[in-house]
């Protein structure tokens, strides 16, 4: 149980474009989603909180306008990145814990490169 | 979140016990230490928790100190599937409770 999907896995696009990540809790309901991101050999940094049927919570430093958080349902979760360039290519990751007393489970991340 | 201190990295054979050490000496008292690992180009895996007692699962064992300053993740019979970075982070136990990843342990298990 508690399995978190991430589409896509691996993405490639031009620079200039915006591109949406989807964040799936396949077997439970999650009203909290996390979304993170990881430049290669660097730890995890988490972006933003998601709730759903409310506004994204954005850590200090991560330009709202830039990464769009929608969680429409209890069952996902959507990061776009808008306008997207080169800087923005990195490993993006999702979570979502089945309670509140459950551990977080992570999805199996996204590869973004921006040509 | 308390801060928490491990080891940049480690070795250990296969087959043999590995050992991965943790500090978190601010820890408050309602905070949980968890555990994670990340194997290369993949998401965080969930691993065990616990807050004062030692815990045990399928994937290792959480011995957590008397005092709460430190804790140490065992896998009992490291397999070279087990190569990754450890994560260790103190945080209250909940739903909307964000996790903040350190650089973790990396465990390499040899031949």
């Amino acid at each position: 149980g508690a399995v978190v999907s991430q589409h896509p896995s691996w993405v490639i696009c031009k620079s200039g474009t915006s591109v949406k990540i989807e964040c799936r809790s396949l077997d439970f309901q999650a009203t909290t989603m996390f979304w993170y991101r990881q430049f290669p050999k660097q730890s995890l940094m988490l972006m933003a909180t998601s709730n759903e049927g409310s506004k994204a919570t954005y850590e200090q430093g991560v330009e709202k306008d830039k990464f769009l958080i929608n969680h429409a349902s209890l069952t996902l979760s959507t990061l776009t990145v808008t306008s997207a360039h080169p800087e923005d290519s990195s490993f993006y990751i999702c979570s979502a814990s089945s309670g509140r007393i459950q551990p977080q489970h992570f999805g199996d991340g996204t590869r973004l490169s921006i040509l | 979140d308390a801060k928490t201190t491990q080891p940049t990295s480690m070795d250990c054979a296969e087959g043999r016990a590995a050992n991965l050490p943790c500090n978190h000496s601010t820890i408050s008292g309602n905070e949980y230490v968890y555990w994670y690992r990340q194997i290369h180009s993949q998401g965080p895996q969930y691993i065990i928790h616990g807050l004062k007692n030692n815990e045990t699962n399928e994937m290792a064992s959480l011995i957590i100190t008397e005092d709460r300053k430190s804790s140490t993740l065992i896998l009992p019979h490291a397999t070279l599937r087990d190569t990754a970075v450890y994560y260790c982070i103190a945080t209250e136990r909940g739903a909307t409770n964000k996790l903040i990843f350190g650089t973790g342990t990396l465990l390499a298990v040899q031949p």
